[in-house]
């Protein structure tokens, strides 16, 4: 399937700060998707990308896709302790069906 | 919302069992689910993709032998692990996508927890 790669794996912040976490991939995607999971519970969607450079926000998460759909970006301003937990992006594979998913980047969030 | 529903979400059972996982689509039907593991502090690895009314098409390294799918209706999909052990403990999430909508959507279980001992 189609591998996308994380980064940072993780990453320690004090409540205030921004966050980032990259994905990355070596074929051009088709469409790229987010999830967020809390410590202890499942994957949750935040988004999904279709367009080349497209960005969308939500509240203070900003997700961007690159011009040549082969990276994506997921920044958070002012980070908050409800804010913690692992961000995965996810592609999905060859055939179309199944969804691969990065290695996430687990975020903690300290007040 | 669409929800997908895992039953049970923590098991325990002895190493040599056989345990089933449960995954059902409460109010969509869904030709296609997805089993995914995942260790502790780790990604979420694609197991097999579950197919009504065929047979599941595992991914590379996933004993098809051990882990037994069935795709019997359109909102019922099972995961069983057959002689389980130790090392097959993990969370187990299975996820559907709604066969009558178009586009990427996909819609995640909450995930169940096996331990083996």
């Amino acid at each position: 399937g189609q591998q996308v790669m994380q980064i940072p794996q993780y990453q320690h912040v004090q409540e205030g700060e921004d966050f980032t976490t990259y994905c990355n991939s070596s074929t051009t995607l088709s469409n790229i998707q987010w999830y967020k999971q809390r410590p202890g519970g499942h994957p949750v969607f935040l988004i999904q990308l279709v367009k080349s450079g497209e960005v969308k926000k939500q509240k203070r998460l900003t997700f961007q896709f690159g011009e040549a759909k082969k990276n994506s970006s997921l920044h958070i301003t002012a980070t908050q302790t409800t804010d913690v937990g692992t961000y995965f992006c996810a592609a999905f594979s060859n055939s179309g069906y199944a969804l691969n998913f990065g290695k996430g980047t687990s975020l903690l969030v300290t007040p | 919302g669409a929800v997908v529903s895992q039953h049970p979400s923590r098991v325990i059972c002895k190493s040599g069992t056989s345990v089933k996982i449960e995954c059902r689509s409460l109010d969509f039907q869904a030709t296609t689910m997805f089993w995914y593991r995942q260790f502790p502090k780790k990604s979420l690895m694609l197991m097999a993709t579950s197919n009504e009314g065929s047979k599941a098409t595992y991914e590379q390294g996933v004993e098809k032998d051990k882990f037994l799918i069935n795709h019997a209706s359109l909102t019922l999909s099972t995961l069983t692990v057959t002689s389980a052990h130790p090392e097959d403990s993990s969370f187990y999430i299975c996820s559907a996508r709604p066969a009558q909508v178009s586009g990427n959507t996909i819609y995640f279980g909450e995930g169940s927890w096996l331990t083996v001992v």
